[in-house]
């Protein structure tokens, strides 16, 4: 398995443009994670899918940030517009249930999303 | 709502030394715990994980990590640290009740030759 697969791996974009970052989770986890790395902040969980549902979104700071999941081995998340301070890498993150007792339900994620926001 | 806290923003060592790096989180209920490292220019690994049983786990490179739960802690420490630990550690928890794996803040290593 080629693991977790995001893009682009950067991104620099001017402010007001729309932003896409892709997500190829590994095959057969039915858990999808977004999440955000900033230095101030550290990482944040954005939104997460079950089975292709959003779950929980209450990460996603404003309305200019939306996240799909349209199949089980795609997700995106989108900025529109863009601003300076979305600058940040974007990880995603994909995993069997994460809750439990099975050694297998561990995150794996992506190399990441340099996003650069001018 | 969970949280997860770690104390040391910036650690700097010299090779050798030992290590021991705070991660406490706020939850009453059954927990799985993870410590994940992030080297320079590179994505989140798994480091060691605690899912039940023997609250001493042993992960990868030397590591390992005690949970106490009176102390709601999960510390990672190594006994001798390597310029190649340079890194940032992660301390993160995930509640039964909800899937959601919640990270703190991070820890930055820096270890001298």
């Amino acid at each position: 398995d080629a693991g977790v697969i995001q893009s682009p791996r950067h991104e620099v974009t001017e402010m007001g443009q729309e932003v896409t970052l892709r997500c190829k989770p590994i095959s057969g986890h039915d858990y999808l994670f977004w999440y955000r790395q900033t230095m101030m902040r550290g990482l944040e969980l954005l939104i997460y899918f079950n089975n292709n549902v959003p779950i929980d979104d209450s990460g996603m700071p404003e309305d200019r940030f939306s996240a799909k999941m349209p199949n089980a081995s795609f997700s995106t998340l989108k900025i529109q517009p863009s601003e300076p301070r979305d600058s940040a890498v974007y990880f995603c993150a994909s995993s069997l249930p994460p809750a439990g007792h099975s050694g297998a339900n561990v995150l794996t994620f992506g190399a990441g999303s340099r996003l650069t926001v001018l | 709502a969970q949280s997860v806290s770690q104390h040391n923003h910036h650690v700097i060592l010299s090779e050798a030394a030992s290590l021991e790096l705070g991660c406490n989180y706020s939850y009453g209920g059954t927990v799985n715990l993870f410590w994940y490292v992030q080297y320079p220019g590179q994505h989140l690994q798994l480091l060691l994980k605690y899912f039940s049983g023997d609250p001493l786990v042993k992960g990868i490179k030397g590591f390992e990590a005690e949970f106490i739960k009176s102390k709601f802690s999960f510390n990672l420490r190594k006994p001798s640290v390597q310029w190649s630990d340079t890194a940032e550690y992660f301390c993160a928890v995930v509640s039964y009740n909800t899937d959601k794996l919640i990270f703190g803040t991070g820890t930055r290593l820096q270890v001298f030759p």
